[in-house]
C-alpha cells in the first residue's frame, strides 16, 4: 500500500520568511496530493491539493509542487504569519484507495 | 452549510467500558471516513463508506470496534470494551461527491483510564 514520509516534523521561522515542507510516497499510481492543516483541538482542514496532472499550483501565499518521477511533493508558505502556525499534514490517494496521510510538520512562526 | 460535526467532542472512561462516537455528514456527501488520530501523528484511517455499505474496513480492529451507517447518514463508531492504548482522537471525514476534497469535523477525544 501507500507509504508517505514528511519532513521535517518541526519547523520554526521568522515572521515573514518562508516554510517549506516536503513529502514523498510509494505508489506510483497515486494522483492526489492534498495538504491539510490542523490547528489545536480543531480537526484538519484542506488548505492546497495537486493532482498528477499539474506540477505546481499557487493560492495567495501558499504554493505546492508535484515531481511525479521522484514521487515527491513539496508545500510553500511564503511570507509567514503567526496565524500559519499549525500542524500541517501531506497525504496522497490513488482513484480509488483512501488518503494515507504523512506524520505531520508543527510550524511555528515566530513574531 | 453545516460542517461534520462530531459528538462527543470529548470522552472519558475507565477501561474496559463502551463507548460510542456519532458523526453527521455534509448533507450529500456519500461518503464517509472514521480515522483515528494518535497523539503527534496524521490520521490512519479505520473504515470507509459509501452510502451503508463499508467498503474498505481492513484496519478496523474488528474484535473491538465496530461502526454503523443504517440509512447511508450519519454514522456511529463503537468499542466494546475500551482497552488504555484506544486513547485517541477519533475523526469523521465525509467527502463532496463534486470535488472530492475531504471534510473534517473537530474529532472525538477519547481517554481510557
Amino acid at each position: 500500500g501507500e507509504n508517505v514520509e514528511q519532513h521535517p516534523s518541526t519547523l520554526s521561522v521568522q515572521e515573514g520568511d518562508s516554510a517549506v515542507i516536503k513529502c514523498t510516497y510509494s505508489d506510483s499510481a497515486s494522483n492526489y496530493f492534498p495538504w491539510y492543516k490542523q490547528e489545536l483541538g480543531k480537526g484538519p482542514q484542506l488548505i492546497i491539493d495537486i493532482r498528477s496532472n499539474v506540477g505546481e499550483k499557487k493560492d495567495q501565499r501558499i504554493a505546492v509542487t508535484l515531481n511525479k518521477t521522484a514521487k515527491h511533493f513539496s508545500l510553500h508558505i511564503t511570507e509567514t504569519q503567526p496565524e500559519d502556525s499549525a500542524v500541517y499534514f501531506c497525504a496522497a490517494s490513488g482513484r480509488n484507495t483512501p488518503l494515507v496521510f504523512g506524520k505531520g510538520t508543527r510550524l511555528s512562526v515566530i513574531a | 452549510e453545516a460542517g461534520v460535526v462530531q459528538s462527543p467532542r470529548y470522552k472519558i472512561i475507565e477501561k474496559k467500558q463502551p463507548v460510542a462516537f456519532w458523526c453527521n455528514p455534509i448533507s450529500g456527501h456519500n461518503t464517509l471516513y472514521w480515522y483515528l488520530q494518535n497523539l503527534g501523528q496524521g490520521p490512519e484511517l479505520l473504515i470507509r463508506y459509501e452510502n451503508e455499505e463499508a467498503v474498505d474496513d481492513s484496519q478496523l480492529p474488528k474484535d473491538r470496534f465496530s461502526a454503523e451507517r443504517l440509512k447511508g447518514v450519519d454514522s456511529t463508531l463503537k468499542i466494546q470494551p475500551a482497552e488504555l492504548g484506544d486513547s485517541a482522537v477519533y475523526l469523521c471525514a465525509s467527502r463532496s461527491t463534486n470535488t472530492g476534497e475531504l471534510f473534517f469535523g473537530e474529532g472525538s477525544r477519547l481517554t481510557v483510564l
